[in-house]
């Protein structure tokens, strides 16, 4: 059965405190991984699409990678605003995507 | 470039009612998904509407149902409310025919059962 893990479930950083999160991944076929961010009662918002083992992205303070196996989102000294819900997402199918429970991260100045 | 917009933000039924929620998708854009969202929990996929017919469903039953329409825009129907349908509903539209599968949502819809 395919699936999507996250860890950890929430993570608190101190301001300028980088760190990662992970998402490991068991989807037979990959045609991409997806990141995003969700605010509180709001939709989720687009950060990244990986697509091969090896890729790497950047925006701002945040970097994503993919292995074979799991995606780490990176997050080089963080501010309070970067204090989200970040989802992952894998699809097989090109239309679905399978996403995990997330990690809630707070940023503290 | 309009986003995805989705009516109405809030709402609240009884069990045993139905319920539709409708989606604008964004400029451009010719398919659109839905997906549910629990408290706490990741958006679990519905299903995908291209060319006004659906093109994959999630594990969800036949009660929950769905139309596209010409402008691309969308309408999720559900029937028979149960208390477990309580969630927020998203609305994402991508571009089908090009490369990426990156999906764009909307604000979502919170849906109440009582």
């Amino acid at each position: 059965e395919d699936q999507v893990t996250q860890s950890p479930e929430a993570l608190r950083l101190q301001e300028g405190e980088s760190s990662s999160l992970n998402c490991s991944y068991t989807v037979s076929g990959l045609r991409g991984l997806f990141w995003y961010r969700q605010d509180p009662g709001k939709g989720p918002e687009f950060l990244f699409t990986l697509y091969s083992a090896g890729e790497e992205k950047e925006k701002e303070r945040l970097k994503a990678t993919l292995t074979k196996k799991e995606s780490f989102l990176h997050i080089t000294a963080p501010k309070p605003e970067d204090s989200a819900t970040y989802l992952c997402a894998g699809s097989n199918s090109g239309y679905a995507l399978n996403f995990g429970k997330g990690t809630s991260l707070l940023v503290t100045p | 470039e309009t986003g995805v917009t989705q009516s109405p933000t809030h709402l609240i039924k009884t069990r045993g009612q139905q319920v539709t929620l409708r989606c604008s998708s964004q400029s451009g854009h010719n398919t659109v998904s839905w997906y549910q969202q629990a408290l706490g929990q990741g958006p679990q996929f519905i299903f995908q509407y291209y060319r006004e017919e659906e093109n994959g469903r999630g594990n969800f039953p036949p009660r929950f149902s769905g139309l596209q329409f010409p402008n691309y825009s969308s309408e999720l129907n559900v029937n028979a409310l149960e208390l477990d349908d309580s969630a927020l509903y998203l609305c994402a539209s991508n571009h089908r025919d090009y490369k990426g599968y990156e999906q764009f949502f909307g604000p979502g819809t919170r849906l109440t059962v009582l």
